[in-house]
């Protein structure tokens, strides 16, 4: 059981290129999450997802797009990479049971730089 | 709009008792997390309270006053391996929605 998975765990991009990144989870939880978090900032939502072929925007939706197409993966693009996209991004899921003390789970982090 | 606040840095010593608090004003109140998170790594879940009062798992306490938009963290016989950024975030509405996350408290464990 790998729990919560991210793909890759470090990139160097530079301005204007595009990328995606892979968030895996084997623990069949409906919700998901990504997640930016910048020093100073902490943990900022980008965009969620409460189930296969459902997303939603979080605070900071602009430049990034995600896709849900099987319930295991959550996909985060970057179309047009600028340097304030530089960050720590962490996926994240939980079971979506009702009922509140239903915590995340977080992959380990992917680091992006944009030169 | 949603704030929560958390001191910026702690320092501790080893072995003693730290409280971290957490100040929150949000559109609505269902529920307050705390999660651990070391250097370079995911966080971690600590504890969760929704009603009021203290709940205790081990050496960690965390503490909710509703009525006052506040929680703490409190870290008994603190160890160095406690050295870390601990993160208060609180679930605004009912149901499995996301949570809104303070910008995180460095405690430093020192000798």
């Amino acid at each position: 059981n790998a729990g919560v998975t991210q793909t890759p765990k470090f990139r160097v991009l530079k301005t204007g290129q595009s990328m995606t990144l892979l968030c895996a989870q084997d623990m069949n939880h409906e919700y998901m999450y990504w997640y930016r978090q910048d020093p100073g900032m902490g943990l900022r939502l980008i965009h969620y997802s409460v189930g296969e072929g459902t997303t939603a925007k979080g605070e900071v939706p602009d430049g990034y797009n995600v896709s849900r197409l099987k319930k295991q993966n959550f996909l985060l693009g970057l179309e047009s990479a600028a340097p304030s996209q530089t960050s720590v991004y962490f996926c994240a899921s939980s079971s979506g049971l009702a009922g509140g003390q239903e915590t995340q789970y977080f992959g380990p982090g992917t680091r992006l730089l944009v030169l | 709009g949603q704030n929560i606040d958390q001191p910026t840095e702690m320092t501790a010593t080893e072995g003693a008792i730290v409280q971290i608090n957490c100040t929150y004003q949000t559109s609505g109140f269902n529920g307050l997390f705390w999660y651990q998170q070391h250097a370079g790594e995911a966080p971690t879940f600590l504890s969760y309270n929704v009603l009021d009062g203290l709940e205790e798992k081990g050496r960690f306490s965390s503490f909710l006053s509703r009525s006052k938009g506040y929680s703490y963290l409190l870290l008994k016989e603190l160890q160095m391996k406690d050295s870390a950024s601990y993160l208060c975030a609180v679930r605004t509405l009912s149901g499995n929605t996301p949570l809104v996350f303070g910008k995180g408290t460095r405690l430093s464990v020192i000798a």
